[in-house]
């Protein structure tokens, strides 16, 4: 069974970086099938898809977002992590990372972590 | 914003039938998939592919699509399925991720 968790400071304050990261266990990070996402939720809101990782370090970002985010994978650790700069009150949200399958799946999220929230604030 | 338009809720009474529709251009590619959120929790995911179910998800949960429209029907609607539920679709291959808006079931 695939366990993702999210691991990271619940407070942040404005105009600094936002930094988490998302410990795998039960399946390896290195496996070609996968693409590691992050998607947010804000309070009360939809999914928001952020970016995904895949296991050779090639990302893809959500456009509205890219200018401010990295991700990025540690092999070694079977982590992979989601640095946001700039925070601003609109990054208040819970922060998931999940797997998303790929090939003729793609876009299917399979498995989630638990969520982590974050605030933005002074 | 989102590509996928969802209706943002749906009320049905216990044990009759509801269909939850998706609709919007990224449903071409790749199927879309569905997914169950309930309050304070992540989301599950319940249906994938053209009409795939993951284990432990009930065969009351069926799904379809037509076009640039994905359904998910619940038959027999239960108390525990009253929750949020959100479509996603992959555009094309490492394009935009896009999550509908997503629709709260009430179960009356």
């Amino acid at each position: 069974q695939v366990r993702l968790q999210e691991s990271g400071p619940g407070l942040v304050r404005p105009s600094q970086t936002l930094h988490l990261t998302c410990s795998v266990s039960g399946g390896s990070i290195t496996s070609g099938d996968y693409y590691w996402t992050w998607i947010r939720q804000n309070p009360g809101k939809g999914l928001e898809w952020i970016g995904f990782v895949y296991h050779n370090g090639n990302t893809f970002y959500n456009p509205s977002l890219r200018s401010r985010t990295t991700i990025s994978i540690d092999t070694s650790k079977n982590q992979f992590s989601l640095t946001l700069t700039s925070a601003t009150a609109g990054d208040t949200a819970a922060y998931f990372c999940a797997r998303e399958l790929g090939g003729a799946l793609a876009g299917t999220i399979d498995y989630w972590g638990q969520g982590t929230l974050v605030s933005v604030s002074s | 914003s989102s590509d996928l338009t969802q209706d943002p809720a749906v009320s049905v009474a216990l044990g009759q039938t509801v269909r939850i529709t998706c609709q919007g251009d990224s449903l071409g590619a790749y199927d879309a998939s569905w997914y169950q959120q309930k309050p304070g929790q992540a989301p599950v995911l319940v249906m994938f592919g053209q009409n795939n179910r993951p284990s432990g998800i009930p065969d009351r949960f069926s799904g379809s699509s037509s076009g640039k429209t994905a359904a998910l029907t619940i038959t027999g609607a239960q108390a525990e399925d009253e929750a949020d539920y959100y479509c996603n679709s992959r555009a094309l291959r490492n394009t935009h991720l896009f999550f509908g808006g997503g629709t709260k079931l009430t179960v009356l």
